[in-house]
């Protein structure tokens, strides 16, 4: 079975520019996280999204926001991207968020603004 | 959420086991204890959770003190691909958690 798939793998931006990230669960598993983990740290939570509603958000400015598809696939969004947006954007998919302890990632979406 | 404090970094000999401690003083009666661990360059990947029973499973073991102020991974014979940065999480679980990562434990497998 495939796992957590997140695209793309790389990519460069600049100061000000918009970016993408998707991602698509484990088959099956409705809920979808994203993290933020920058250089030397753990991964800090942005979003949770289950059933195509948002149930949780971190500490995050509003230049981030994300959505579920009803495929239950995800898009983390970033506007006005600044230098110490680049980081390794990490999403998770369970089947029920943490009832079962175990959340799934990817690996992870590496973005670097110049 | 209850902190947890872990050592930065520990070394350990393949095919010993590696035993990494986590103290959260501060834990709930209603959180549990996760572990997962981070491979360079890949995604957390999950190994274990616990709320105050010992765990076992294919990976390593987890052992939680009875005041549940702490807990001890164990890894029982560590290999080489064992290498990887180790966080301990607590929280309360649900269909609305999310995971708050520390810093972890860089653990180093040495021939």
């Amino acid at each position: 079975d495939a796992g957590v798939t997140q695209s793309p793998t790389h990519l460069i931006k600049t100061r000000g520019q918009h970016v993408t990230l998707r991602c698509s669960p484990i088959s099956g598993h409705k809920s979808v996280s994203w993290y933020q983990q920058v250089l030397g740290q753990g991964p800090q939570f942005i979003f949770q999204y289950y059933e195509k509603e948002e149930r949780g958000r971190g500490n995050f400015p509003d230049r981030f926001s994300a959505r579920q598809f009803p495929n239950y696939s995800s898009e983390l969004n970033v506007n006005a991207l600044l230098l110490g947006d680049s980081a390794l954007y990490l999403c998770a998919s369970s089947l029920q968020g943490l009832n079962t302890g175990e959340l799934f990632f990817g690996e992870g979406s590496r973005l670097t603004v110049l | 959420d209850a902190k947890t404090t872990q050592p930065p970094s520990m070394d350990c000999a393949e095919g010993r086991a590696a035993n990494l401690p986590c103290n959260h003083s501060t834990i709930s009666g209603n959180e549990y204890v996760y572990w997962y661990r981070q491979i360079h360059s890949q995604g957390p990947q999950y190994i274990i959770h616990g709320l105050k029973n010992n765990e076992t499973n294919e990976m390593a073991s987890l052992i939680i003190t009875e005041d549940r102020k702490s807990s001890t991974l164990i890894l029982p014979h560590a290999t080489l691909r064992d290498t990887a940065v180790y966080y301990c999480i607590v929280g309360s679980g649900g269909s609305n958690y999310k995971l708050t990562f520390g810093k972890g434990t860089l653990l180093t497998v040495n021939p």
